[in-house]
């Protein structure tokens, strides 16, 4: 069974960092693509960012672009973002999704269940 | 980027009723477009891929069809559990979901 699992959410002060994780479970880590999609309370799905199988490729929304970075540990069966200078608009839901294949430029057959950040003074 | 568009933003519909939801792409996706439900407190799921193939354990009830800048997903005749939040999305290059359409009890 595929499992999803985001963590490293919390509450922190606009200007800070952040670094989410999402642990995979019950596929080969190291033949997909990996994103990281987030929801605003209330708002509809943004794509953030999407890394390929062998991290040789990344994309990233133009709202995240030099503040956040994706990552993969496929020894560890593990995806990343690192958010720096957090602002108030990125408060969201992150959901960490997996691409149905390895480049990342698909569509997501499985997410997890989403990770809260507040970013507030 | 690609802007995604959906309408309308809310439909109202009755149980047993035909819903469509209409996505249209600032600029040709071929056939590179999703469709996900989201309930609330819930993740989204897959519903369709390449615009019209089905995700697998969707009902049949659910439908795909467009190509190029517009597209249409088709609930033939709405359950209760269908009741929600529907999103396109394009995946000719880097993935862009469209806003929504909230689909509700008439």
């Amino acid at each position: 069974e595929v499992q999803l699992v985001e963590s490293g959410g919390g509450l922190v002060q606009p200007g800070r960092s952040l670094r989410l994780s999402c642990a995979a479970s019950g596929f080969t880590f190291d033949d997909y693509a990996m994103h990281w999609v987030r929801q605003a309370p209330g708002k509809g799905l943004e794509w953030v960012s999407g890394i390929n199988w062998n991290s040789g490729r990344m994309g990233y929304a133009d709202s995240v672009k030099g503040r956040f970075t994706i990552s993969r540990d496929n020894a560890k069966n593990s995806l990343y973002l690192q958010m720096n200078s957090l602002r108030a608009e990125d408060t969201a839901l992150y959901y960490c999704a997996k691409d149905i294949g390895s480049l990342a430029t698909n569509y997501f057959d499985y997410w997890g269940q989403g990770t809260l950040v507040t970013v507030s003074s | 980027e690609i802007v995604m568009t959906q309408s309308p933003a809310t439909l109202s519909v009755s149980p047993g009723e035909r819903a469509t939801l209409s996505c249209r792409a600032s600029q040709s996706v071929s056939s590179n477009l999703a469709w996900y439900q989201q309930k609330p407190d819930q993740a989204p799921r897959l519903l369709i891929y390449g615009a019209s193939t089905r995700a697998t354990g969707i009902p049949a009830r659910f439908s795909g069809s467009g190509s190029g800048t517009e597209f249409t997903l088709t609930i033939s005749s709405l359950q209760s559990e269908d009741f929600a939040l529907y999103y396109c999305q394009q995946y000719n290059n880097w993935p862009f979901f469209g806003p929504g359409t909230k689909v509700d009890i008439k």
